[in-house]
């Protein structure tokens, strides 16, 4: 089974358009996290759910909202894209966030996002 | 600020042994990670440090100086498979993961 999934794998779409990037996990775990990775490589996270609240909300535009309808599921809506929100989107998990000891992420496969 | 800084990218031979450095500066320190990263794939974990010293898993050892914020990740053996990113990632002071901008280990036969 997988343990986080997203959907979908890939997403081309018009500047303007809005859209929406599912994640789920199967593995019990209390937090979830979207991160934006350019074509830098650079991994950014944008927000963080622990137990279905948000306790991180990094300075990303509000055009970006994250939606937790439980502890399982966090979706990303996207409105008005723009072409700079061409990245890939990783859904990532971990058991807790303020584990102090190991408490390893488990990514999803990623969403590559094209803005046309 | 906070920071995390690797070498852009490496070339390895295949079988040798091949070390990626990180070094870090962060407000606050909670442990540091290694992950893989393969082109098109996700990032997978690797290893995790937060007491001085060596650890050490197979052919991958990851060691930590929290005096000198400093960590490598050393690959012994290499193999073909091995080719990919490597990503350092500092757990800080409000348990966020910081980001390094990773490695790229090329491996050559």
């Amino acid at each position: 089974d997988t343990a986080v999934s997203q959907t979908p794998k890939y997403l081309v779409t018009q500047m303007g358009n809005d859209k929406s990037i599912k994640c789920e996990q199967n593995l019990g775990h209390d937090t979830m996290y979207w991160y934006k990775q350019d074509s830098k490589k650079f991994l950014k996270i944008m927000f963080s759910y622990n137990n279905k609240e948000l306790i991180i909300n990094e300075t990303v535009p509000n055009r970006f909202s994250p939606k937790s309808p439980d502890k399982a599921h966090l979706n990303l809506h996207i409105n008005s894209l723009e072409l700079g929100d061409s990245a890939v989107y990783f859904c990532a998990s971990s058991p807790s966030l303020q584990e102090r000891g190991y408490n390893e992420q488990f990514f999803g496969p990623g969403t590559r996002l094209t803005v046309l | 600020g906070q920071n995390i800084d690797q070498p852009t990218e490496m070339t390895a031979t295949e079988g040798a042994i091949v070390q990626i450095n990180c070094t870090y500066q962060t407000s606050g320190f909670n442990g540091l990670f290694w992950y893989q990263q393969h082109a098109g794939e996700a990032p997978t974990f690797l290893s995790y440090n937060v007491l001085d010293g060596l650890e050490e898993k197979g052919r991958f050892s990851s060691f930590l100086s929290r005096s000198k914020g400093y960590s490598y990740l050393l690959l012994k053996e290499l193999q073909m498979k091995d080719s990919a990113s490597y990503l350092c990632a500092v757990k800080g002071s409000n348990y966020q993961l910081i980001w390094g901008a990773g490695t790229k280990l090329i491996i050559k036969p």
